[in-house]
């Protein structure tokens, strides 16, 4: 079993749809948990946040985390052409190897005008 | 602006041709760190550098080796590439090991 599982899509909406993107994972050492979106030809840049369990929003933007189930969810508010891309969801511990960013494959997604 | 420049953006080299990627940061982070991500895969962590100290995973093969000469450049050295080391290369950096890391546009490398 992978640490991180993310479906890989790829996921195409129509503008305006509300976007679901989750991860599992096994290691219950992670602590803090990452959302980076991916554009096309570029490096993965930083979303979103979240350390320990708990929902955070930001603008169209929530993030979910549930330990105990070790599942963590990405939504997308209103969603924009813009925001086509691939959607990296990563995981971190504390100290030693387990501050080395985990990540899993990645969903590409396609918002339709 | 401040950020993270990685030379070349595509590479191309022939199978056991020794091959350097380089990145660069205007960011004056102390950690470096270098990825490789095939396609439709999770970047994986090649090595890192914290300052000088110098951190390899423990999978990442012998072929791959790094370089930081000072706080603003690494180096990626592949000795003997094979078919499978084609892939994205990623640079990123960090102020200390955070969750937040920086990443440059990547270099795509081809094996011939």
């Amino acid at each position: 079993q992978k640490e991180v599982e993310q479906d890989p899509g790829p996921l195409s909406v129509p503008e305006g749809a509300i976007v679901s993107l989750n991860c599992t994972y096994s290691n219950s050492a992670f602590q803090y948990f990452m959302w980076y979106r991916q554009y096309s030809r570029k490096g993965p840049e930083l979303l979103m946040y979240t350390y320990s369990s708990g929902n955070k929003e930001d603008g169209r933007f929530t993030a979910q985390v549930d330990k105990s189930s070790k599942y963590i969810s990405l939504f997308i508010r209103d969603s924009q052409p813009s925001d086509s891309a691939t959607y990296l969801c990563a995981m971190k511990g504390v100290g030693g190897s387990q501050g080395n960013l985990i990540f899993g494959k990645g969903t590409k997604l396609s918002v339709k005008p | 602006d401040a950020m993270v420049i990685q030379n070349p953006r595509y590479q191309v080299t022939q199978f056991g041709k020794p091959v350097t990627l380089s990145c660069s940061q205007t960011l004056n982070h102390n950690v470096m760190y270098w990825y490789q991500q095939k396609s439709s895969q999770a970047p994986k962590l090649l090595f890192h550098y914290y300052d000088k100290d110098f951190n390899n995973e423990a999978d990442t093969p012998d072929n791959f080796q790094s370089r930081r000469p000072n706080t603003s450049f690494c180096f990626l050295d592949i000795r003997s590439p094979g078919l499978g080391d084609a892939a994205m290369y990623l640079c990123a950096t960090s102020p200390g090991v955070t969750y937040e890391q920086y990443f440059g546009p990547g270099t795509r490398l081809t094996v011939t």
